[in-house]
């Protein structure tokens, strides 16, 4: 069946700093990918998504590419915030149309 | 717009005992949906409603009963508690079940903590 990994958190970075976070995931198909995040007593809010290979999806200031290839969808940004804190999730939908999540990746920015 | 709320925020049962967890939208969205977050397993999808009077089983039904009487509310019951039911719960909404799926685009409500002992 379809599934998505994440790297295992939690992250802790200083303001300023790289940021990665790997996703892989398996589906049959062409699955349209997406990161969602959960900032602390919120909901989760779509940040942005992909539905083809090569697309690269960006909002905020965060990119990831759709690479086929390696099927992966790995979360970057250039320049982390403390405002960035919050819980990551990758996501997909492939066949059955449903949203098919990673297990989260805490991400902590210190200042 | 309120969006999407859930109600409690947390709660403690005993084994057995039975609750209702509330959501609702304000947003006219035909598509609801239950999920439950576990450490290690991220979201998992429990029930879902297409429109008011019609829902299906997700992933891990079991447990779990829902109704969709109107298109706002979107109730979770639990009959008889078990420990394995601890988590925290999502409810989401969406404008109709192709947006959900193929765009991602759902919104969700905030959580609920729920612990069986």
């Amino acid at each position: 069946g379809d599934s998505v990994t994440q790297m295992e958190g939690p992250v802790t970075l200083s303001e300023e700093a790289f940021l990665t976070i790997n996703c892989t995931y398996t589906a049959t198909g062409y699955p349209s990918l997406f990161w969602y995040v959960q900032y602390p007593g919120e909901g989760l809010q779509l940040l942005l998504k992909a539905t083809k290979a090569d697309d690269k999806g960006s909002n905020k200031g965060f990119e990831a590419t759709y690479r086929k290839e390696t099927t992966s969808f790995h979360l970057e940004k250039g320049s982390v915030q403390v405002s960035d804190s919050a819980v990551y999730f990758c996501a997909l939908v492939a066949s059955g149309s449903r949203l098919t999540f990673g297990e989260g990746t805490q991400l902590t920015v210190n200042p | 717009n309120a969006g999407v709320t859930q109600t409690p925020k947390f709660q403690v049962l005993k084994t057995g005992q039975s609750m209702t967890l509330q959501c609702a939208q304000d947003m006219n969205h035909e598509y609801m949906s239950w999920y439950r977050q576990d450490p290690g397993m991220g979201l998992r999808l429990i029930h879902y409603s297409v429109g008011a009077g019609i829902t299906d089983q997700g992933e891990v039904p079991n447990g779990y009963n829902v109704s969709r009487s109107t298109t706002e509310d979107f109730p979770l019951r639990l009959l008889s508690a078990a420990p394995s039911q601890t988590s925290v719960y999502f409810c989401a909404s969406s404008l109709s079940p192709i947006l959900a799926g193929a765009s991602g685009e759902q919104y969700f409500g905030p959580g609920t903590r729920l612990t069986v002992t």
